[in-house]
């Protein structure tokens, strides 16, 4: 079984509408949680990054921590064409710049 | 101009090659990484460097090593390539400030194919 798992998709939804992307995890040790955008043919780029359990806002960007079901997810409202790419998971045990596990990501498709 | 530059960022090689594969930075960090992406399996830790004169293996290090020239410069290289090491090739940066508590910034990436 694989520490962090992530649904792969792909995740095809219409313009506008609310993402919700996911992840489980088995180590309770983790302690930081990010998430990653992916384009084709580019690096993971950082969207969101948060330590603590509850919701952390960025713009169009939610990310909701349950540490007590070891659960993340990733809310996008009103999701946008440029949206689509893969979205990964990744999370820590001491600190963000330390070695990180990943989940497989999910592929999100947003049609106009 | 790419904080983190990786290169070659394609590379199409036969078994037993030697390959290096090299990744530079302008962020000024510390720390570099180098990860292998495989579809399904996200990304996968071979080696990590917290300065020069620090260098750890990974989750996935055998049949790789690397050097870190300077604070600059982190290569990577297959001493003798194989099929299953066909994947693709990220290099990651982040800062030691506020006790190494800063995400990872990642290039774009080699796409490396081993015949």
């Amino acid at each position: 079984q694989k520490e962090v798992e992530q649904d792969p998709g792909p995740l095809s939804v219409p313009e506008g509408a609310i993402v919700s992307l996911n992840c489980t995890y088995s180590n309770s040790a983790f302690q930081y949680f990010m998430w990653y955008r992916q384009y084709s043919r580019k690096g993971p780029e950082l969207l969101m990054y948060t330590y603590s359990s509850g919701n952390k806002e960025d713009g169009r960007f939610t990310a909701q921590v349950d540490k007590s079901s070891k659960y993340i997810s990733l809310f996008i409202r009103d999701s946008q064409p440029s949206d689509s790419a893969t979205y990964l998971c990744a999370m820590s045990v001491n600190y963000a710049g330390n070695m990180l596990t990943f989940g497989g990501g999910t592929r999100l498709m947003v049609k106009p | 101009d790419a904080d983190v530059t990786q290169t070659p960022r394609n590379r199409i090689t036969k078994t037993g090659k030697r390959i290096m594969l090299e990744c530079s930075q302008t962020k000024g960090h510390d720390r570099m990484y180098w990860y292998r992406q495989d579809p399904g399996l996200g990304l996968r830790l071979i080696y990590y460097s917290f300065d020069v004169k620090d260098i750890n293996k990974g989750e996935i290090s055998d049949g790789y090593s690397v050097s870190r020239q300077a604070q600059a410069k982190f290569s990577l290289s297959l001493e003798s390539a194989i099929p299953n090491q066909t994947a693709l090739y990220f290099c990651a940066t982040s800062d030691r400030t506020g006790g190494g508590n800063q995400p990872q910034h990642f290039g774009d990436g080699t796409r490396l194919s081993i015949l």
